[in-house]
């Protein structure tokens, strides 16, 4: 069965760092690719880029390039994001969300539970 | 200010159809025939629906249909059931390697 499994919540001061952790199962993680979405309080959903599992290759939206970074280990089938310089504004749940195979977007098919990072000083 | 519109409510009696639009560009959904809509109840994650414009992911209801005209396309829930009672989003491809969500609409059972 395909999984993905998120670290747990953040709450963070602003200007500090956060790095959200997404573990994959049942599936090979190299071939398909990994969103990024967030989903600020009582809001709507937000898509923040995706990267190629298999070149490294990260896309990063319009309007959040400078203070993003994604990243993997593919040794232990694990994405990850890390925002930088933390804001108020930043405070949302952000979901890792597997493609389906083939484009990234064609359809965001698999998604993890979720990590709320609360930005608050 | 989300990039595809949709209407912040919709709502219908158990049994009815009821159609829900996302209206964007010819530079998105009447771009590309890579729209999906997802399922979100309180709390949870996002559910996809739809996938390619009327695409059904296996295990999703054939009660739920989409279709797309010119830049808008529309999901469809027929025989409404109180469990489709959530918010649904769509998503287009918007060239130049994005992806772009519409506001979500909040359908209600009534």
């Amino acid at each position: 069965q395909v999984h993905l499994v998120q670290s747990g919540s953040e709450l963070k001061k602003p200007g500090a760092s956060v790095k959200v952790s997404c573990k994959a199962s049942g599936y090979t993680f190299t071939n398909y690719a990994m969103n990024w979405v967030r989903q600020a309080p009582g809001q709507g959903l937000e898509w923040m880029g995706w990267i190629n599992t298999n070149t490294r290759n990260p896309t990063y939206a319009q309007g959040f390039t400078g203070r993003l970074v994604f990243s993997l280990d593919t040794s232990v089938s694990t994405a990850y994001l890390q925002i930088s310089s933390l804001k108020a504004e930043d405070t949302a749940v952000y979901y890792c969300v597997r493609g389906m195979l083939g484009y990234y977007y064609k359809g965001l098919e698999v998604w993890g539970q979720g990590t709320t990072v609360t930005v608050s000083s | 200010q989300s990039a595809l519109t949709q209407p912040p409510s919709a709502s219908g009696s158990p049994g009815q159809s009821v159609t829900i639009s996302c209206t964007g560009t010819s530079s998105d959904v009447g771009g590309y025939d890579f729209v999906s809509w997802y399922q979100q109840h309180p709390g949870k994650a996002p559910k996809l629906m739809i996938y390619e414009v009327s695409k059904r992911p296996s295990g999703v209801s054939d009660r739920f249909s989409g279709s797309k005209s010119g830049n808008t396309a529309s999901l469809t829930v027929s025989g409404l059931q109180a469990e489709d009672e959530a918010d649904y989003y769509c998503s287009s491809y918007a060239g130049s390697n994005s992806l772009t969500f519409g506001g979500g609409t909040k359908l209600t059972v009534l």
